[in-house]
């Protein structure tokens, strides 16, 4: 079945460090990608999506790449702040026009002043 | 987008009795979700609750076990009945938007549940 596998936590970064999490999936079609981040104390929410292959992600500074050759979306951001401090988690939905989402395990980011 | 509330946002059970969690959404919203998160897991999805009709079950996940309520598009409960310590986890409460498909899903802050 689908699968969405994520580098393991935590990760530990100081302000202004370069950040990449790692996220492949298994897919048997063409899956929509997502990462959504939960801050302390809030809910999940959308951080970025792809729907399609080589589409480009991207919001408050963080990018991800729909690379289908690779299966992956790696989540990036060139220049980490405390407030970056989080849980980050990939998913994917290979089913058009539903909610279903696979997600990944999740990687918390911890973010050094 | 919407804003979801979570009642309880934690609480401490004993084996053998049941607990209802209680999802109120500040719009009204067409589909609901139930997620399970049991520790170091990813998410995994227990229902779709629409209002109007009987919930829809993923593999694994049973009505007597999970029974859920939506009785109107802004609310909607997932009662965990008879727990084990098994069921010790984080259930999350999750929306679609209120406009056409898109995709987003929009999350409650989570229910933690420790089960002795």
């Amino acid at each position: 079945g689908d699968s969405v596998t994520q580098m393991e936590g935590p990760v530990t970064l100081s302000e202004e460090a370069f950040l990449t999490i790692n996220c492949t999936y298994t897919a048997t079609g063409y899956p929509s990608l997502f990462w959504y981040v939960q801050y302390p104390g809030e809910g999940l929410q959308l951080l970025l999506k792809a729907t399609k292959a080589d589409d480009k992600g991207s919001n408050k500074g963080f990018e991800a790449t729909y690379r289908k050759e690779t299966t992956s979306f790696h989540l990036e951001k060139g220049s980490v702040q405390v407030s970056d401090s989080a849980v980050y988690f990939c998913a994917l939905s290979d089913q058009p026009g539903t909610y279903k989402y696979i997600f990944g395990t999740g990687t918390r980011l911890k973010v050094l002043a | 987008s919407a804003v979801i509330s979570q009642k309880p946002s934690r609480d401490i059970c004993q084996r053998g009795t049941s607990l209802t969690i209680q999802c109120q959404v500040d719009s009204q919203v067409t589909m609901m979700f139930w997620y399970r998160q049991q520790p170091g897991q990813s998410l995994t999805l227990i229902a779709t609750a629409n209002q109007g009709s009987e919930a829809t079950y993923e593999s694994g996940f049973v009505i007597d076990k999970f029974p859920i309520s939506r009785p109107n598009l802004t609310f909607s409960t997932l009662t965990v009945s008879n727990m084990s310590p098994e069921d010790s986890s984080i259930y999350l409460c999750s929306v679609s938007g209120t406009g056409g498909y898109t995709g987003e899903l929009f999350f409650g802050e989570g229910s933690r549940l420790t089960v002795l």
